[in-house]
């Protein structure tokens, strides 16, 4: 099936610091791709989609300033959180359609723990 | 908005036994349902979906049961294993490819 890798899978760093997160497919395509964040024991909240080639589009109560997303190239999007502080410890999650074989399918990377000191 | 639930948070199973997870939906527009499985630290792995034509769809060892009718889900695992232990979480979805996850279940199997 198609892979989804994320880099790095766990962070630490302290308050005030930026951390990107890379999202890779590795052996698709992928134009869209969609952003997770996940706090312990709860389920995965939709933050961003992140289109290749134009903007990324934000769900409700996202701070796109804050949580940078660039859909670089055709398989790498990354997830930049700025200026984070203690509240932003989470894991984030990537997942992208496989759209040739089956639109709808979405695999999911391994994650990325971040934790803000 | 309107969001994917689930019936109950816990499940302790024998192994060997099945294993009957359930959700319920409330997005009358969802067309594409997704169970998906996440070990603890890792991402959620695809199990098995369904689509919003059809009631009953079945894989190796998992079945997706559809009930449009009253908007509910369930996963059925056969012969449950120590492997199967995880949380498994309902996903729904409508024409734009955005999944709405439910709370999750957590399975543990007894040996």
């Amino acid at each position: 099936g198609a892979v989804v890798s994320q880099h790095p899978s766990r962070v630490i760093c302290k308050s005030g610091t930026s951390v990107k997160i890379e999202c890779r497919s590795l052996d698709f395509q992928a134009t869209t791709m969609f952003w997770y964040r996940q706090f312990p024991k709860q389920s995965l909240m939709l933050m961003a989609t992140s289109n290749e080639g134009s903007k990324a589009t934000y769900e409700q109560g996202v701070e796109k300033d804050k949580f940078l997303i660039n859909h670089a190239s055709l398989t790498l999007s990354t997830l930049t959180v700025t200026s984070a502080h203690p509240e932003d410890s989470s894991f984030y999650i990537c997942s992208a359609p496989a759209a040739i074989t089956s639109p709808d399918t979405q695999y999911f990377g391994p994650g990325t723990r971040l934790t803000v000191l | 908005g309107e969001s994917v639930g689930l019936h109950l948070p816990t499940l302790s199973v024998q192994e060997g036994d099945n294993s009957i997870i359930n959700c319920a939906y409330s997005n009358s527009a969802s067309d594409y349902f997704i169970w998906y499985k996440q070990e603890s630290g890792k991402g959620p792995q695809f199990i098995i979906d369904i689509r919003s034509n059809m009631d009953k769809r079945q894989g190796q060892r998992v079945t997706v049961l559809l009930n449009k009718t009253v908007k509910h889900l369930s996963l059925q695992i056969a012969a449950t294993q120590p492997g199967d232990s995880a949380v498994y979480f309902c996903a729904e979805s409508s024409n734009d490819y955005k999944l709405s996850f439910g709370a999750g279940t957590t399975v543990t199997v007894r040996a």
